[in-house]
């Protein structure tokens, strides 16, 4: 059984950078996507970005300057940095796997099979 | 385009049916994937597809897409629906994904 977990600190000061690992456990993370979701409090998800086997990742454009997403496949793990943080990206962070399939006609679609249960980061002085 | 819509609420007595919308050019192109989210709970995969459901979801609930706007519906809704539920796919470049606002599900 796959599982996800998501880990790093509770709390960032403006302005510095939030980081974060998501663990896989049971699977590989090989021939997955793999992405980044964050809910601030009380409000919507929002889709910060994803990485495939190091060679393909894409970023949320209105993130792309500030995220990077980045794979370790020797540990199993993909982390997050988020640099120069405010206090609007105080969220809960999930990590989540992206399955990529094609239909009967051979167009390709994506869902989110898995999921973390998510790390709340906090952005304070 | 980049935008999914959701109405914000819907209500549906116990044991009635309740259809939840999200709009969006992308859904002309790629299948939504529905969430389903409880309070301090991770979201859950409750649909996917032209009409797929994974495993250990049950069978009252349903999807479709027409045009623009993909649909969830609840046949029967049961107490343990009531929850935030999320529509999800590709944007139109297919390099970005997208939720939908969300729809608050109340069970009365």
């Amino acid at each position: 059984q796959v599982r996800l977990r998501e880990s790093g600190p509770g709390l960032v000061k403006p302005s510095e950078t939030l980081s974060l690992t998501c663990t896989v456990s049971g699977g590989s993370i090989s021939s997955y996507y793999w992405s980044w979701i964050r809910q601030s409090p009380g409000k919507g998800l929002e889709w910060i970005g994803y990485i495939y086997n190091s060679g393909d990742i894409n970023y949320n454009p209105s993130l792309k300057s500030r995220v990077t997403i980045s794979v370790d496949t020797s540990k199993n793990q993909v982390s997050l940095n988020l640099i120069s943080v405010t206090a609007a990206d105080t969220a809960v962070y999930y990590c989540a796997r992206d399955v990529k399939y094609s239909d009967s006609s051979g167009y390709y679609h994506w869902y989110f099979d898995l999921w973390g249960r998510g790390t709340l980061v906090t952005v304070s002085s | 385009s980049s935008e999914l819509t959701q109405d914000p609420a819907v209500s549906v007595a116990l044991g009635q049916a309740v259809r939840i919308t999200c709009q969006g050019d992308s859904l002309r192109s790629y299948y939504a994937s529905w969430y389903q989210q409880k309070p301090g709970q991770a979201p859950v995969l409750v649909l996917y597809g032209r009409n797929t459901r994974p495993s250990g979801i049950p069978d009252r609930f349903s999807g479709s897409t027409s045009g623009d706007i993909a649909s969830l519906t609840i046949t029967g809704a049961q107490a343990e629906d009531e929850a935030d539920y999320y529509c999800s796919s590709r944007d139109t470049s297919a390099k970005h994904s997208v939720f939908g606002s969300g729809t608050k599900v109340t069970v009365l």
